[in-house]
């Protein structure tokens, strides 16, 4: 079991770049989630999904999209990025509700 | 609003002495579940313990046990006998049941003094 895996591990954009971060398990979790951690706030929710096909918005999702056309991956997409988009993302995933999230190795996002 | 509050932005601890990092939520579900993490300052997000709330008893995992009041909607993680390799941040979060959403706190620092 790989777990949650997340590429790339370094990332650095010019501003107004577009870019996909990618995310997948094999632990044939439902949830899937992105989050974006900043210093002194914590993680934050981007989107989330709670099977394929079925995506919904976190508490920060301007200036991101996702997709979810297999259970396995949840792509993360840049559409135009901004120095404020610089930050460690975060795709994690769990079989339900009331179960642990388990968190890919993050991706370092530097956006000039 | 703010859901998950950790009101420690750094605690410091003897080594071998036990700590308790706070944890406050807020909640309008009946049904929810309470996790903490452990982010090194290699970064991974390492899951810790976890508490259901209508769990009749606190949840205890090795050195890790949950102080869980759920009136006072409280949620306090105790590390026992700390280890030098504690130190690191800690996330408090909260899943809600009917919302499908995760919800961490802020961090608490905590440092292992030797």
């Amino acid at each position: 079991n790989a777990g949650v895996t997340q590429t790339p591990k370094f990332q650095v954009l010019k501003t107004g770049q577009s870019m996909t971060l990618q995310c997948a398990q094999d632990m044939n979790h439902e949830y899937m989630s992105w989050y974006r951690q900043d210093p002194g706030m914590g993680l934050r929710l981007i989107h989330y999904s709670v099977g394929a096909g079925i995506t919904d918005q976190g508490e920060v999702p301007n200036g991101y999209n996702v997709s979810r056309s297999t259970t396995e991956d949840f792509p993360l997409r840049l559409l135009s990025a901004a120095p404020s988009q610089t930050s460690v993302y975060f795709c994690a995933s769990r079989r339900g509700v009331d179960n642990e999230q388990f968190f890919g190795p993050g991706t370092r996002l530097t956006v000039l | 609003a703010q859901k998950i509050t950790q009101t420690q932005p750094g605690m410091f601890v003897q080594e071998k002495e036990a700590v308790t990092l706070d944890c406050t939520y807020d909640t309008s579900d009946p049904s929810y579940g309470l996790f903490w993490y452990k982010q090194p300052s290699s970064g991974e997000m390492i899951f810790l313990i976890y508490q259901g709330s209508y769990d009749q008893q606190n949840a205890t995992e090795g050195r890790y046990s949950l102080n869980f009041q759920k009136a006072r909607k409280s949620a306090n993680l105790v590390i026992s006998a700390s280890q030098l390799g504690d130190s690191a941040m800690y996330f408090c979060a909260m899943a809600s049941n009917t919302g499908n959403q995760f919800y961490f706190g802020t961090g608490t620092s905590l440092t292992v003094i030797p």
